[in-house]
């Protein structure tokens, strides 16, 4: 099993559409969660953190489920910007270290 | 913000060869750097992981003895791909982590096309 997985996509979505992502992961010590954005042949750029509280960046929107090892990414009212390859990241323990682990990626479009 | 510059940004190399490409924290300290390679269409995998001043920790299946990484220094790492082959082809990129950083810095990402 894959220490992080994701839906596979692609999604294409018209503008204005909402579009959900959904990633587990199989650490249970894992620490931290990200959402990263990848745009082609680009390096990633942090989208948001993702907290147990679930929160809020404009028209986006991350949860967070310890207990079944869930992760989400929300994107409300899609832009064609929006349009890239979502990460999801998980921070986990390794020895003295801490190292990120990413899903494969879900390629979002957004068509107009 | 954080800055980590990463250089070259593309190369092109004869097989057999060597290529060295360099990240630099710019604007903090980078504790720990860990080096990716992302083939096409594929998610970023972590190679290995380097604390300025130790070895490297290797990933499983990863050449230590092909991918050299040096973290000497708190604001640079360098990762050489030795006796390149086309196979290595590949987008490598760097993220450094610092004390007091919140979340991972990103280079830019190195392009290597061994031909």
């Amino acid at each position: 099993r894959k220490e992080v997985e994701q839906d596979p996509g692609p999604f294409n979505v018209p503008e204005g559409a909402t579009v959900a992502f959904n990633c587990t992961y199989s650490n249970s010590a894992s620490q931290s969660f990200f959402w990263y954005r990848q745009d082609c042949r680009k390096e990633p750029k942090l989208l948001m953190s993702v907290y147990s509280s679930g929160n809020e960046d404009g028209r986006f929107t991350a949860q967070l489920n310890r207990a079944s090892q869930y992760i989400s990414l929300l994107i409300r009212d899609s832009k064609l910007s929006d349009s890239a390859t979502y990460l999801c990241v998980v921070n986990s323990p390794s020895g003295n270290n801490n190292d990120m682990r990413f899903g494969a990626g879900t390629r979002l479009t957004v068509k107009p | 913000g954080a800055v980590v510059s990463q250089h070259p940004s593309w190369v092109i190399c004869k097989s057999g060869t060597s290529v060295k490409i360099e990240c630099r924290s710019l604007d903090f300290q980078a504790t720990t750097m860990f080096w990716y390679r992302q083939f096409p269409k594929q998610s970023l995998m972590l190679m290995a992981t380097s604390n300025e001043g130790s070895k490297a920790t290797y990933e499983q299946g990863v050449e230590k003895d092909k991918f050299l990484i040096n973290h000497a220094s708190l604001t640079l790492s360098t990762l050489t791909v030795t006796s390149a082959h086309p196979e290595d082809s590949s987008f490598y990129i760097c993220s450094g982590f610092g004390t007091g950083e919140r979340g991972y810095t990103f280079g830019s990402g190195t392009r290597l096309t061994v031909v």
